[in-house]
């Protein structure tokens, strides 16, 4: 069975703050990366994706891959209080149509 | 911007009775999933479908569920006998290649009663 480890959280930071995601998993062959967020009874859109090692930018958002590592994870800078959101972290599965593992997502609160 | 749609938003009904989710992925996409997310749990994967059949599926699809492409542009989820423990959001996905993202439909909120 494929993991996907992220921590419940919640994860509270003032606004203005960086907010730090993880998210490990267990299968080595993965090649892609995609970090959700969900707001309660929404459903995930799509925050950025990552298939190289090292750093992505875009905006306030930071994702970072570490493939050695089997570690994925997400910055946001200057965090709002609309950032307040559960991040999923999904991780395509390999195989030829590639369904994605989630992880079971880490809640975030940023209080302005 | 094109964009996956789903209906009904959501749906009820008895323990027992068949229900069909539907779904409209983006045109030019090829790949086609259905999951699902229990309240207050993690997305789960049901099925893949790829030129007009089922190319994966969970554990969680078994004979209850079946999935249909009837026409070109609808993708439906059929569970033929609910159970109480269907209650959960459906989210339909598709993509055009499996090396692009995903992008998920607004989900439909299945009660069984």
């Amino acid at each position: 069975q494929k993991e996907v480890e992220q921590n419940s959280g919640p994860l509270s930071v003032p606004e203005g703050a960086i907010a730090s995601l993880n998210c490990t998993y267990s299968d080595r062959g993965s090649q892609s990366f995609f970090w959700y967020r969900q707001y309660s009874g929404k459903s995930p859109e799509l925050i950025m994706s990552i298939y190289s090692n090292g750093d992505k930018e875009d905006g306030r958002f930071t994702a970072q891959l570490n493939k050695a590592s089997q570690y994925v994870s997400l910055l946001i800078r200057d965090s709002q209080p609309s950032d307040s959101a559960t991040y999923l972290c999904a991780v395509n599965g390999g195989g030829n149509f590639n369904k994605f593992y989630f992880g079971s997502g880490t809640k975030l609160n940023v209080k302005p | 911007e094109p964009e996956v749609t789903q209906t009904p938003s959501h749906q009820v009904t008895q323990m027992g009775q068949e229900v069909i989710l539907r779904c409209v992925p983006i045109s030019n996409h090829l790949y086609f999933y259905w999951y699902r997310q229990i309240l207050g749990q993690k997305v789960e994967f049901l099925v893949s479908f790829y030129n007009n059949e089922i190319s994966e599926k969970s554990e969680i699809f078994d004979d209850q569920f079946s999935v249909e492409r009837p026409d070109g542009s609808n993708f439906t989820l059929k569970i033929r006998s609910t159970k109480l423990e269907d209650s959960a959001m459906y989210f339909c996905a598709s993509r055009r290649t499996t090396a692009d993202t995903q992008y998920f439909g607004p989900g439909t909120r299945l009660t069984v009663l």
